[in-house]
């Protein structure tokens, strides 16, 4: 049973505009969130992080939400930029040793 | 640093035979994870470590084994391959502590069991 889903396994977004990756998860234990960025034949690269005391967290471009409620956060890259095309994991844990992945996101970003 | 390193890059196996990944990591870091992916789907955790010593079983244990002797290494063992372990696994290591339990990975190992 997959606890943390991606729904779109594609996105494609315009140079300039803003990327939304969508990440849901079921396991309200669930505490601490990350995102990861891959690119072909090479492993995954954390990207940024949140922690469930937190609804948002910012690290330059990208942005990271949390909705409790929902259980649901969202990845937003703002501006895209063509060197952001990747597959985007999110990933998440209730206990800091065992993490949950997503399918992931692949994201194309159009010059 | 040269972070987590694999070895080999790719390998297949025959059926029933054995194997091992290595991992190595440089950053002194606590926790460290073994992963694998098949096609389009996510990474799950078949193993980790949060110490030498240390080890526990992950989502995907079934047909593994590991050890962590040093903080440095954490090897996966494959015993008796079947075609269900073809795929690419990952290693990881993590601080741990802190709340920094953001995950460096190595660069995979390509398994093919046929």
């Amino acid at each position: 049973d997959q606890q943390v889903k991606q729904n779109s396994p594609s996105l494609s977004v315009q140079e300039g505009r803003i990327s939304i990756l969508n990440c849901d998860y079921t396991n309200s234990m669930f505490d601490y969130f990350l995102w990861y960025k891959k690119y072909p034949a090479e492993g995954p690269t954390f990207l940024i992080s949140i922690s469930s005391i937190k609804d948002k967290n910012e690290d330059g471009r990208f942005t990271v939400f949390l909705n409790k409620s929902a259980k649901h956060l969202s990845l937003h890259i703002v501006p895209s930029q063509p060197g952001d095309s990747a597959v985007y994991f999110c990933a998440a844990s209730a206990t800091g040793n065992q993490f949950y992945f997503g399918t992931g996101t692949s994201l194309t970003v159009i010059p | 640093n040269a972070g987590v390193t694999q070895t080999p890059k790719f390998r297949i196996l025959k059926i029933g035979q054995s194997m091992t990944l290595q991992c190595t990591q440089d950053m002194n870091h606590n926790y460290m994870y073994w992963y694998r992916q098949d096609p389009g789907m996510g990474l799950k955790l078949i193993y980790y470590s949060v110490g030498a010593g240390i080890t526990d079983k992950g989502e995907v244990p079934n047909g593994y084994n590991v050890s962590r002797s040093t903080t440095e290494d954490f090897p996966l063992r494959l015993e008796l391959a079947a075609p269900s372990q073809t795929s690419v696994y990952f290693c990881a290591s993590s601080p741990g502590q802190g709340f920094r339990y953001e995950q460096y990975f190595g660069p995979g190992t390509r398994l093919t069991v046929t």
